[in-house]
C-alpha cells in the first residue's frame, strides 16, 4: 500500500526559529514535492525533486529550502520561520514514468502539517 | 488570471441528486488533466483523470472540452460520504501539477 508519512501532524514555532519539516515515502518514488496549502489559495509548490540531490524551485521557493539526501526522504527547511509561513504544508511523491521519463500522474500526499507560528 | 478557476461553493445537495462542477484553465499547452477529491482536514487523492474522450467511473463522469478550455465533474445519485472539496488539476510541463482552490459540495440526507 502506498504510504507518504510526515513527521508532524502539529507543530508550533516561534518567529525566527528554523524549522525542519520531514517527509518519507516507501514507495520508491523519484518525484517528491513540497506544497503549501491556504484558504482561497489552494496548494501551492514550494519546491520539488525528481532525484537524489535534485531540487527544482516551484511557484513560491522564496523564504524555503529543501534537502534530498535519500531517494525515501524530502526535507522542507525554514531558515527563519515568519507568521506568514503558517500553513498547512503537504509532501506529496510519484513515480517516473519510464517511457516517456515524465512524472506519472497521480501524486501521493502525506497527511499533511500543520504548522503555526507565533 | 489563476490559471486553474474553479466555484468555491459550496454546493449543497440532497442525497441521490445529481450535481456538476465545471472548472477552467488558462494554459491552452495544458497536457494532462484531473480531478482529486479533498475530506476535511486530509490530504487531497485523485478521484479520475480526465480524458478528451470523457470517462466514467461508475457514477462519475469526467469531461473536457479543449477549445473552451474547460473540465467538468458530474456525480449522479449523490452520497452523503460524496461529501468533500473537490480539487481541479492540471498539469504542465515536465512534473508540475496545478490545483485549483476547489469546490466544496455538501450532500445532506
Amino acid at each position: 500500500d502506498v504510504k507518504v508519512t510526515q513527521s508532524s501532524r502539529y507543530l508550533v514555532k516561534r518567529t525566527g526559529e528554523k524549522v525542519f519539516l520531514e517527509c518519507v515515502q516507501d514507495m520508491d518514488h523519484e518525484n517528491m514535492f513540497w506544497y503549501r496549502q491556504d484558504p482561497g489559495l489552494g496548494l501551492r509548490l514550494i519546491y520539488f525533486s525528481y532525484d537524489v540531490k535534485m531540487k527544482e524551485k516551484g511557484d513560491i521557493p522564496e523564504g524555503y529550502s529543501v534537502s534530498r539526501e535519500k531517494k525515501e526522504r524530502f526535507s522542507l527547511i525554514l531558515e527563519s520561520a515568519s507568521t506568514n509561513q503558517t500553513s498547512m504544508y503537504l509532501c506529496a511523491s510519484s513515480l517516473t514514468a519510464p517511457r516517456t521519463l515524465t512524472s506519472t500522474d497521480t501524486q501521493y500526499f502525506g497527511p499533511g502539517t500543520r504548522l503555526t507560528v507565533l | 488570471r489563476k490559471e486553474v478557476e474553479q466555484d468555491p461553493g459550496p454546493f449543497n445537495v440532497p442525497e441521490g441528486a445529481t450535481v456538476a462542477f465545471n472548472c477552467t484553465y488558462s494554459n491552452s499547452a495544458s497536457q494532462s488533466f484531473f480531478w482529486y477529491r479533498q475530506d476535511c482536514r486530509k490530504e487531497p487523492k485523485l478521484l479520475m483523470s480526465v480524458y478528451s474522450s470523457g470517462n466514467e467511473d461508475g457514477r462519475f463522469t469526467a469531461q473536457l472540452n479543449r477549445a473552451s478550455q474547460y473540465i467538468s465533474l458530474l456525480i449522479r445519485d449523490s452520497k452523503l460520504s460524496d461529501s468533500a472539496t473537490y480539487l481541479c488539476v492540471i498539469k504542465n510541463g515536465f512534473q508540475k501539477l496545478v490545483f485549483g482552490t476547489g469546490t466544496r459540495l455538501l450532500v445532506s440526507p
